[in-house]
């Protein structure tokens, strides 16, 4: 079964480079949440679309912004990045009322 | 947003029942409970999904009292292979967007 995808899996920047992470859903999933978790910490929210809109936004930096295309697929853009900006960015999606489900993430790397 | 607390570890043995508990005093109305599983450097996977009572999967069952205020996961029978950071989410799954927000979870060590 199709699975939600996460590119590129690893990342490595350079302090004030910029980052694009993508997020490709699984068929028909309409919502698309992204997520940040440092390492030995809990996932927490950056920010949220449903149907193209974003809809909720979390503890997501100023530097940071995204988007959900008319494919449904979403792009977590980061500008100038910070060494705290290392940590493992998952995107989730769903449709309707089922559970969210996540992707395997991108590993970034801030040097 | 119902805010979740859960234990921060629990130790097990191969073959044993667990149960892990989630509180969420101010659950709302229309809130439902999902619990993921999330294995180091993975994306956190769906284990169960309920609203009040009781819901089983081939996986896990999923136990709510009448006043939803917390809800236990019960895992039977777990392997080494269950060792992982368990995690109770408490929101209204029909919201169209909105936010998925993970608590403290709980650290599981299963021992042979």
């Amino acid at each position: 079964a199709a699975g939600v995808i996460q590119s590129p899996r690893h990342l490595i920047k350079e302090k004030r480079e910029t980052a694009t992470l993508k997020c490709y859903p699984i068929p028909r999933h309409d919502t698309v949440y992204w997520y940040q978790q440092g390492p030995g910490q809990d996932p927490q929210f950056l920010i949220s679309f449903y149907e193209k809109m974003q809809s909720d936004k979390g503890s997501i930096p100023d530097r940071f912004s995204a988007q959900q295309f008319s494919d449904y697929h979403s792009e977590l853009n980061m500008s100038s990045l910070e060494l705290g900006d290392s940590a493992l960015y998952f995107c989730a999606t769903k449709a309707g009322r089922s559970e969210a489900f996540f992707g395997q993430g991108t590993r970034l790397t801030v040097v | 947003l119902a805010k979740t607390t859960q234990p921060i570890s629990m130790d097990s043995y191969e073959g044993q029942e667990v149960n892990i508990t989630c509180s969420h005093n101010n659950i709302a109305t229309n809130d439902y409970i999902t619990w993921y599983q999330q294995f180091p450097s993975q994306g956190p996977r769906f284990i169960i999904q309920g609203y009040k009572t009781k819901v089983t999967n081939e996986v896990a069952s999923l136990f709510i009292p009448a006043d939803r205020k917390s809800s236990t996961l019960s895992l039977p029978r777990v392997s080494l292979s269950d060792t992982a950071v368990y995690y109770c989410l408490v929101g209204d799954i029909g919201n169209q967007g909105g936010k998925l927000i993970f608590g403290q979870g709980t650290e599981l060590s299963v021992k042979p």
